[in-house]
């Protein structure tokens, strides 16, 4: 079982402002994910990346972007927030099968 | 290209009553990996159950058990005497044997009423 943090767990801030989420992982994982997900609806993969320094586009477009220095650590930011922004924010992580998911980050943009 | 189909988008049951959640896949692939995962109200996915394409066996866990049936492509997953904790929205997901991101469908809300 992975153990995969995110944080903050909830985030109420206004339209324009930076914003990072955070996301790390103890497993020592090669590979890990954002997701963007509407509460209960599906799944959107917005970030991936495969190790150090390597990141990709998901197969939603998104105005995010990451970074991957660590291997443990995968943020995510959005250089200025807008209300479409509002969601939840899903990290994971995965060796060679099943991905393990963080708790979340339900993101708010009045 | 992948698909994963989950019809049911909810459904509602009494608990004690059993219920099957379907799901149906496509791929070209000859090796890939099916998966179920839960997310309760709390909004975390849980990992469930991985099958892959070679091993076409039932699995059993508790009150939980998967039918993966290759001639179908479908691989469904029946909760016994459901309780009000199993409410949850319930994915499918697979892999491609070369790939590691999963495609997902669309989920389906269960809600186990007392």
């Amino acid at each position: 079982e992975a153990d995969i943090y995110q944080t903050p767990r909830y985030l109420v801030i206004g339209t324009g402002k930076k914003i990072t989420l955070e996301c790390s992982q103890t497993m020592g994982h090669d590979k890990m994910y954002w997701y963007q997900q509407d509460p209960g609806m599906e799944l959107h993969l917005i970030h991936y990346s495969y190790g150090v320094n390597s990141t990709e586009k998901g197969d939603l477009s998104s105005e995010s972007t990451v970074s991957r220095i660590r291997t443990e650590h995968f943020p995510l930011t959005l250089e200025s927030a807008r209300p479409s922004h509002t969601s939840q924010y899903l990290c994971a992580s995965s060796g060679s099968y099943e991905q393990y998911f963080g708790p979340g980050t339900r993101l708010t943009v009045t | 290209a992948q698909k994963v189909t989950q019809a049911q988008t909810e459904i509602s049951v009494v608990e004690k009553e059993d219920v099957t959640l379907d799901c149906v896949y496509e791929t070209r692939d000859t090796t890939y990996y099916l998966f179920w995962y839960k997310q309760p109200p709390s909004g975390e996915l849980v990992f469930l159950i991985r099958r892959n394409s070679f091993d076409e066996q039932n699995e059993i866990s508790g009150r939980y058990s998967w039918n993966f049936q290759k001639s179908t492509s479908s691989f469904n997953f029946t909760i016994t005497a459901s309780q009000v904790v199993d409410s949850a929205v319930y994915f499918c997901a697979l892999k491609r044997g070369s790939n590691y991101k999963l495609t997902f469908g669309k989920g389906t809300l269960l809600t186990v009423n007392p």
